[in-house]
Order: structure tokens, then sequence, then C-alpha cells
């Protein structure tokens, strides 16, 4: 199966600062998709990449995916206290036909940004 | 934009109850999941849906658990007798095809006492 390692486990930022969250596969990642969480919250979807050497942002936020499809990092820019929670990546495996097709979550990067 | 919708937000029972989690997934999607998160623990896959059946399933997900679609539109997720184990946040989520986004409901935060 798919491992996915996130580092660090939890960062602690003052608030401007910028971040940097790692998300590494033991696999060549198919599609690398990076959710945000708010504690008891549900996942909220923030960038997907499927290409090597992709990168894509939003807002403050880049992702980026290495050439070799096996790490993919996440760069805060001037973080916000609306940064903080917590911030899965996800991994689809290669495509099964319509055998489930589903994402496997690495660990989490438990986010807090002080004032 | 479209959303993933789940009832209850908070489930309590007792051990031994039945439950039934229910999602109303996104109209044009193909494939339903549901997840379960444990507090402090990974978002774990507990099984796919597709075609009017499931399509994969993890090892979590045994006898004790069941889901349907029976008006093409709710999506449940049942556990027969809830053990203490079972508590846990449990999230629908659901894409159009492989390699799409995935969607996921804000999740049922489910207790067995």
């Amino acid at each position: 199966s798919q491992e996915l390692e996130q580092s660090p486990q939890s960062l602690i930022v003052q608030e401007g600062k910028n971040l940097t969250i790692n998300c590494t596969s033991s696999k060549t990642l198919y599609g690398l998709y990076w959710y945000k969480q708010k504690y008891g919250e549900g996942l909220i979807f923030l960038m997907m990449l499927q290409k090597g050497g992709e990168e894509k942002s939003h807002e403050k936020i880049t992702a980026k995916l290495d050439e070799k499809k096996q790490q993919s990092s996440l760069h805060i820019t001037a973080s916000q206290p609306s940064h903080a929670g917590i911030y899965l990546c996800g991994a689809d495996r290669g495509y099964k036909g319509n055998a489930g097709n589903m994402l496997t979550f690495g660990g989490g990067t438990r986010l807090m940004v002080k004032p | 934009e479209p959303e993933v919708t789940q009832t209850p937000s908070h489930q309590v029972t007792q051990m031994g109850q039945e439950v039934i989690l229910r999602c109303v997934p996104i109209s044009n999607h193909l494939y339903f999941y549901w997840y379960r998160q444990i507090l402090g623990q990974k978002v774990e896959f507990l099984v796919s849906f597709y075609n009017n059946e499931i399509s994969e399933k993890s090892e979590i997900f045994d006898d004790q658990f069941s889901v349907e679609r029976p008006d093409g539109s709710n999506f449940t997720l049942k556990i027969r007798s809830t053990k203490l184990e079972d508590s846990a946040m449990y999230f629908c989520a659901g894409r159009q095809w492989w390699g799409e986004k995935l969607f996921f409901g804000s999740g049922t935060q489910l207790s067995v006492l």
C-alpha cells in the first residue's frame, strides 16, 4: 500500500513568517492532493498536482510536486492566523478500473500561527 | 460550489446499538466513499462505492459495516452493532472520476458509550 509521510507533524510560526510542509511517498504519486482541516470539521480541498515538476498557487499557498513524483511540498508565504489548521496530503494510486480508486492520506501537519 | 451533505453532525449511541450515517453526494459524482478519523489519527479509508456496489473496502470495513444508495441520492453507512472503538469522525466523499478532485462532507462525529 502507499504510505505517505508528512513532516513536520506540528508547526508553530509567528504571523507573517513563511513555512513549508512536506509530503513524501514510498511509491510514485499519480495524483497528489492537499487538504486543510480545521479541528472537528471536514476536509477543504486546496490543490491537486498530477505532473512531475508541477507547481500551483492559490493566494499565499504554493504546492509543488517534484520531478520524480515522490515528494510534494506546501509553502505558505506570510502566514496569517487564518492559515491555522491541519494540512493533509492525499495520494491517488494508479488507475484501477472501476475499483475503489480512493485517496490515501498522510498523518497531517498541525499548524498554529501566533499573532 | 456544490457540497456533500452529511447528517447528523453528531451521533451518540450505546454500545451494541445500530447507527446509520447519511450522506447526500453531489449529483454528478460517480464514485462515493466513506472515510473515518479517530481522534488524533489519520484519515482512514473504509469503503468505495461505484455503480451501486462496493468496489473496494479496507480491513476496517468488516461484517458490522454496510453501505447502500437505495434511491440514487442518499448514500448511507450502517454500523450494525457499535463498539467503543467505532467512535470517530466519519466522512462521506465523492468524485466524478479517478484523478478528479475528491469532495468531502463536513463529517458525522460518532460517539459510542
